[in-house]
C-alpha cells in the first residue's frame, strides 16, 4: 500500500512571498488533515476535510492560509503572504474516518528568510 | 479544552534494556482513543500503539506496550529490548469522536549502544 505523498520536501522563501503544499492520501482514505508543527513542539491541527468537505478549520490562520481538496482526493495548503512564524514542518495525513488511525506523509520543511 | 502533557522532554536507554516514556492527558470525556506516535529525523509520524478508553487490558504491540491508567489519566509506553532502530521522538497524543488528535510536546529518546 502506498503511503501518503507529500511535496516538495522543502521549500525557503522570503517574507511575504506565497508557496504552496501537495499532499496524495492513501488510496480510499476519506479523511486528509493537515498539519503544521513548529520546532519543538508536537503538530497542530490546521484543517480537516472528510471527503471534499471541511469538517474543522478552526486553528488555520484564514487570513494568509487557504487550503482545498477537490474531489475528494489530492489536497494543497497555501499561504500567502508567508511570515516569519510560518516556519515549520507541514505533515499530511489521512485515515478511512474517525476513529480510525492517521497515516503520516513526510511531511514539507518549510523556511521563511 | 483538552491537553496532554509529556514530562520528560528527552530520555536515553541502554541497547536491550527497557524504558518507559511518560504521558498525562485531561478531560471530561469518558469515551476517546489514546496514540503514541514516533517521529525518527525522517520527519514521518509513525503510529506505535493505540488504546480505546473503553477498553481496559493494556493495549501491546510486539515489544512496545502501554500502562493505562483512566482515572489517573496516565498513559504510558514502555519499550523493551531497546534497539538502535527505536532513537526518535515519540509523541503521545489524544482523540475523542471525531475531532482532530491533540498531540504532547514530545520526548526524544536515544539509545546507548
Amino acid at each position: 500500500e502506498a503511503g501518503v505523498a507529500q511535496s516538495p520536501r522543502y521549500k525557503i522563501i522570503e517574507k511575504r512571498q506565497s508557496v504552496a503544499f501537495w499532499c496524495n492520501p492513501i488510496s480510499g482514505h476519506a479523511t486528509l488533515y493537515w498539519y503544521q508543527q513548529i520546532l519543538g513542539q508536537g503538530p497542530k491541527l490546521l484543517i480537516q476535510f472528510q471527503n471534499n468537505g471541511v469538517v474543522d478549520d478552526s486553528q488555520l490562520p484564514k487570513d494568509r492560509f487557504s487550503a482545498e481538496r477537490l474531489k475528494g482526493v489530492d489536497s494543497t495548503l497555501k499561504i500567502q503572504p508567508a511570515k516569519l512564524e510560518d516556519s515549520a514542518v507541514y505533515l499530511c495525513a489521512s485515515s478511512l474516518g474517525v476513529p480510525q488511525p492517521q497515516h503520516f506523509g513526510d511531511g514539507t520543511r518549510l523556511s521563511i528568510l | 479544552a483538552q491537553t496532554v502533557t509529556q514530562s520528560q522532554p528527552e530520555m536515553s536507554v541502554q541497547e536491550a534494556e527497557t524504558v518507559t516514556l511518560s504521558c498525562t492527558y485531561d478531560t471530561s470525556e469518558s469515551d476517546y482513543y489514546l496514540f503514541w506516535y514516533k517521529q525518527p529525523p525522517s520527519r514521518q509520524m509513525i503510529l506505535v500503539i493505540r488504546q480505546e478508553a473503553y477498553k481496559q487490558q493494556n493495549a501491546t504491540e510486539n515489544r512496545f506496550s502501554v500502562n493505562f491508567q483512566k482515572a489517573a489519566k496516565s498513559f504510558s509506553l514502555k519499550i523493551s529490548d531497546s534497539q538502535l532502530g527505536d532513537a526518535a521522538m515519540y509523541f503521545c497524543a489524544y482523540m475523542i469522536g471525531n475531532e482532530k488528535l491533540t498531540f504532547g510536546t514530545g520526548t526524544r529518546l536515544t539509545i546507548i549502544p
